[in-house]
């Protein structure tokens, strides 16, 4: 099956840097990578998602890369805010719209 | 809308008590999913329904069973809880690539 790592698993970072988030996938037949932000007390919540036929996708201040080669993609937050504070969950689809999620990345702005 | 909502909250079981999680979705929504999120372990799998009157074994199914009554909804079920249930688990729903969760059921069994 598929196999999702997620590093680095604590990330602090002053308002207003950039975050980087990178995750690694076993299943070269993987095809969707969502990309999910979970807040206290709540379910994940689906922020950006990219496939495999795209290289790069951007809404506002966040931004997913994809390399099918290497089997890695990677999650961009840039001009980073207080409510950017969260759980980060990367995943890969490996068949039947099954989610393989990565361990998670614990992101805090410093402010 | 709601969403996808889950029932109960919270809950703390003994050794060896049963219960059943219960999840709605009214988003007619196909698909549906039970994960269990432990800490450092991300979330996983552990039954799904791909449409009304499937299930399917997930990553890590030993200890449940899972019924999918009707299109809204789908309920876990443990039959004889063990400390190692002890998680937060989640329901979500989808129709094609995005799921949607519910906010969780924090589970503790003594």
């Amino acid at each position: 099956g598929e196999n999702v790592e997620q590093h680095p698993s604590t990330l602090s970072v002053q308002e207003g840097d950039s975050a980087v988030i990178k995750c690694t996938y076993s299943d070269s037949a993987s095809n969707y990578f969502p990309w999910y932000k979970q807040e206290l007390g709540k379910g994940p919540q689906l922020i950006i998602d990219i496939r495999s036929n795209v290289g790069e996708k951007k809404d506002q201040r966040i931004a997913v890369t994809l390399n099918k080669t290497a089997k890695h993609f990677s999650l961009h937050i840039t001009e980073t805010q207080p409510e950017d504070s969260a759980v980060y969950f990367c995943a890969a689809e490996s068949n039947d719209y099954k989610l393989s999620f990565g361990a998670g990345t614990t992101v805090t702005v410093r402010a | 809308n709601a969403g996808v909502t889950q029932t109960p909250k919270f809950q703390v079981l003994k050794t060896g008590q049963s219960m059943t999680l219960q999840c709605a979705q009214d988003m007619n929504h196909n698909s549906m999913y039970w994960y269990r999120q432990d800490p450092g372990m991300g979330l996983r799998l552990i039954y799904y329904s791909a449409s009304e009157g499937t299930t399917d074994k997930g990553e890590v199914p030993n200890g449940y069973n899972v019924s999918r009554l009707n299109k809204r909804e789908f309920s876990l079920r443990l039959e004889s809880a063990a400390p190692s249930q002890t998680s937060v688990y989640f329901c979500a729903s989808s129709q094609s690539n995005e799921q949607f969760f519910g906010p969780g059921t924090r589970l503790t069994v003594l």
